[in-house]
């Protein structure tokens, strides 16, 4: 069975700092990508990535696929109260189903 | 265009109801989804459909049935409610397999509660 990891489960930081979301596998997947989940709605792709060692940027989001790609990060630096959320790893393989990690809860204060 | 949609948005079932939970998509997906999301477990897969016509189990797909009505339409139904089924239901959609990369997009999400 693959598993997704994500830590830490709860993230609460002040506006303005940095922070990282780690999201660990024992298994290689062919893509990974984030979510984020706010209250009361459901997941919305950030981005994807497919190739080993791949970081992709999103204003101030950082995005870093492992070179063996069983693992990836999530960094955001400047944290705002608008990044709170549930952030959300999930790797897809050679089938028609994503794998979803536990979850990182952040709360940005301001 | 609406995206993903679901019907309703909140439910409170006493144990041993049946009901109902609709979605549907108008970006002409071929696949859908049925998750479910309990704290600190992520979603979890319930059932999917890869196509019009075919369905097939996810990780937790005991006490729930599911039928593609068309490639629009993809319900859930739970015959007997028990309160382990509370939970809060997500529906969701991907190309697959026109995207290599199986990227979803979900619907606001079902809120139930089995008393």
């Amino acid at each position: 069975t693959q598993l997704l990891e994500q830590s830490p489960q709860f993230l609460s930081i002040q506006e303005g700092e940095n922070l990282t979301v780690y999201c660990n596998s024992s298994s290689v997947f062919s893509s990974l990508q984030w979510y984020r989940q706010e209250p009361g709605e459901g997941p919305v792709l950030l981005v994807t990535v497919v190739t080993g060692g791949e970081v992709k940027k999103l204003k101030r989001l950082t995005f870093q696929f492992g070179d063996a790609r069983k693992d990836s990060s999530l960094h955001i630096t400047a944290a705002q109260p608008g990044d709170t959320g549930l952030y959300l790893c999930a790797g897809g393989g050679n089938t028609d189903k994503l794998i979803f990690g536990t979850g990182t809860r952040l709360q940005v204060f301001p | 265009n609406a995206g993903v949609t679901q019907t309703p948005k909140f439910q409170v079932l006493k144990t041993g109801q049946s009901m109902t939970l609709q979605c549907a998509q108008d970006m002409n997906h071929n696949s859908m989804y049925w998750y479910r999301q309990d704290p600190g477990m992520g979603l979890r897969l319930i059932y999917y459909s890869a196509s019009e016509g075919t369905t097939d189990k996810g990780e937790v797909p005991n006490g729930y049935n599911v039928s593609r009505l068309n490639k629009r339409e993809f319900s859930l139904r739970l015959e007997s409610a028990a309160p382990s089924q509370t939970s809060v239901y997500f529906c969701a959609s991907s190309e697959v397999p026109r995207s290599s990369y199986n990227e979803q997009f979900f619907g606001p999400g079902t809120r139930l509660t089995v008393l």
